[in-house]
């Protein structure tokens, strides 16, 4: 059992390019999110996902599209890359909203904008 | 000001001892509070989750929640090297959104 795969682990991109974080999960979760985590500042929502076709904005949406076309995957676009958004980001899942169902996360994709 | 607050640390204690590691939140509709433990590299698990005031333990570790003052606190017994991670609490509202503290460092010394 996988759990939450990230791919790639690691990525370099110059200011301006456009880039897929992609998300997997293989325990049938409704649940999905995207969060990004920067030094003292925790983990921030960014995009989440109640289910297949549902998506909807999180505290720091922009800059970030997200869609959501199958239970299992669950892809963050970065539209054009800002030194901003240079952080780890999470995918996380769970079997339904994140009120008492424990999230389950993926290791991170590390990402560096120049 | 951030809705969960953490001291981000590091806290260093020696192997042994009993460790407290504490949250303040602001937001008075938080009902469900949860404690993710991360080590280096790794994405957060969840340790423990508790529902409104009270106590709740889970082996060597005990969640706390005072909604009057709106503190939470983890405590871990005999601490060990293996329980040196990052600790971050979090809460939300019933809703779909968690809102997670910066998180606090510890570091168990054998």
């Amino acid at each position: 059992n996988a759990g939450v795969t990230q791919t790639p682990k690691f990525q370099v991109l110059k200011t301006g390019q456009s880039m897929t974080l992609q998300c997997a999960q293989d325990m049938n979760h409704e649940y999905m999110s995207w969060y990004r985590q920067d030094p003292g500042m925790g983990l921030r929502l960014i995009h989440y996902s109640v289910g297949a076709g549902i998506t909807d904005q999180g505290e720091v949406p922009n800059g970030y599209n997200v869609s959501r076309s199958t239970t299992e995957d669950f892809p963050l676009r970065l539209l054009s890359a800002a030194p901003s958004q240079t952080s780890v980001y999470f995918c996380a899942s769970s079997y339904s909203g994140g009120t008492n169902q424990p999230q389950h996360f993926g290791d991170g994709t590390r990402l560096s904008i120049l | 000001q951030k809705e969960v607050e953490q001291d981000p640390g590091p806290l260093s204690v020696p192997e042994g001892a009993i460790v407290s590691l504490n949250c303040t939140y602001s937001n008075s509709a938080f009902q469900y509070f949860m404690w993710y433990r991360q080590y280096s590299r790794k994405g957060p698990e969840l340790l423990m989750y508790t529902y409104s005031s009270g106590n709740k333990e889970d082996g060597r570790f005990t969640a706390q929640v005072d909604k009057s003052s709106k503190y939470i606190s983890l405590f871990i017994r005999d601490s060990q090297p293996s329980d040196s991670a990052t600790y971050l609490c979090a809460s939300n509202n019933a809703g779909n959104m968690l809102t997670f503290g910066g998180g606090t460092r510890l570091m168990v010394k054998p």
